[in-house]
C-alpha cells in the first residue's frame, strides 16, 4: 500500500515556465512533508519542507502547497531552469517514520 | 566537511556472496539512515540509528540484512548471503535531528549476478 503517491513518473516543462510536481498521501497524521531533488549518480538533496500546520511554504523559486482536505501536496518551481532537470521525491515524516514516494522525473526543455 | 562518504561506489558480486557497504556520516550528526532505491519500490528506509543505537529496523527486508554502527563515524550494512533481487542503489544519510534535513551520500550501486 503506497502511503505517498507521485502519480506522474515524468514531466516535461519549457524553460522559464512553471513546473508543478504533485504528491498525494493516504495518512492524515504527519509532522512534515519534505521534497528532495536527485541528480543521476548522486544522492538526494533536501529542497524544501512544510509542517502539518501550514498550507504554504516558499523559498526562492520553490513553493510548496499543502491541501490537507484533499490530502494533496504540490511543489511549484517558477521560473523553471535547466538545472532543475532531476528526479523529485516527496516524503512525509510521522513519529519515527519517514515515507518516500517513488519520484517524478522533471525534464526542462530549452 | 566532505559530506557523507560511502564505499564502495559500485559493487558487483555473485549470488550467495557476502556484501558489506560502508558509510561515514557527517561529523556531529546524531542520526544515520540506510536506504535502498529500486525502480519498483522507490526509496525505502531500511534502518536508522540515533547515537549509534538502532532505533527502527522495521524496513530491513529479511534476516539476510544486518546493520551496525560501532562508533559515531562509521556504519556498515551487510547482506549475507546476497541474492539477485538485492540489486539496487543503497544510500546512507545523516542528520542532526530525527527527520530534519538529511544529507545523503552518493550511494553504492550493488549488482548481484
Amino acid at each position: 500500500d503506497q502511503q505517498v503517491k507521485q502519480n506522474s513518473p515524468s514531466l516535461s516543462v519549457q524553460e522559464g515556465r512553471i513546473s508543478i510536481l504533485n504528491c498525494d498521501y493516504t495518512n492524515s497524521m504527519f509532522d512534515y512533508f519534505l521534497w528532495y531533488k536527485k541528480y543521476p549518480a548522486e544522492g538526494p538533496t533536501f529542497l524544501i519542507s512544510i509542517s502539518s500546520i501550514k498550507d504554504k511554504n516558499e523559498d526562492g523559486r520553490f513553493t510548496v502547497f499543502l491541501n490537507k482536505s484533499a490530502k494533496h501536496l504540490s511543489l511549484h518551481i517558477v521560473p523553471s531552469q535547466p538545472g532543475d532537470s532531476a528526479v523529485y521525491f516527496c516524503a512525509y515524516t510521522r513519529d519515527d517514520k519517514i515515507i518516500f514516494g517513488k519520484g517524478t522525473r522533471l525534464h526542462i526543455l530549452p | 566537511d566532505a559530506g557523507v562518504i560511502q564505499s564502495p561506489r559500485h559493487e558487483v558480486t555473485e549470488m550467495g556472496q557476502e556484501v558489506t557497504l560502508r558509510c561515514k556520516p557527517i561529523s556531529g550528526h546524531d542520526y544515520l539512515f540506510w536506504y535502498r532505491q529500486t525502480m519498483m519500490r522507490g526509496l525505502e528506509l531500511l534502518i536508522y540509528f540515533n547515537n549509534n543505537v538502532p532505533i527502527d529496523d522495521s524496513g530491513m527486508p529479511e534476516d539476510r540484512f544486518s546493520a551496525k554502527m560501532p562508533n559515531a563515524s562509521f556504519s556498515t550494512l551487510k547482506i549475507q548471503p546476497s541474492e539477485p533481487r538485492d540489486s539496487a542503489v543503497y544510500f546512507c544519510a545523516s542528520s542532526p535531528g530525527p527527520f530534519n534535513e538529511q544529507f545523503f551520500g552518493p550511494g553504492t550501486r550493488l549488482t548481484v549476478l
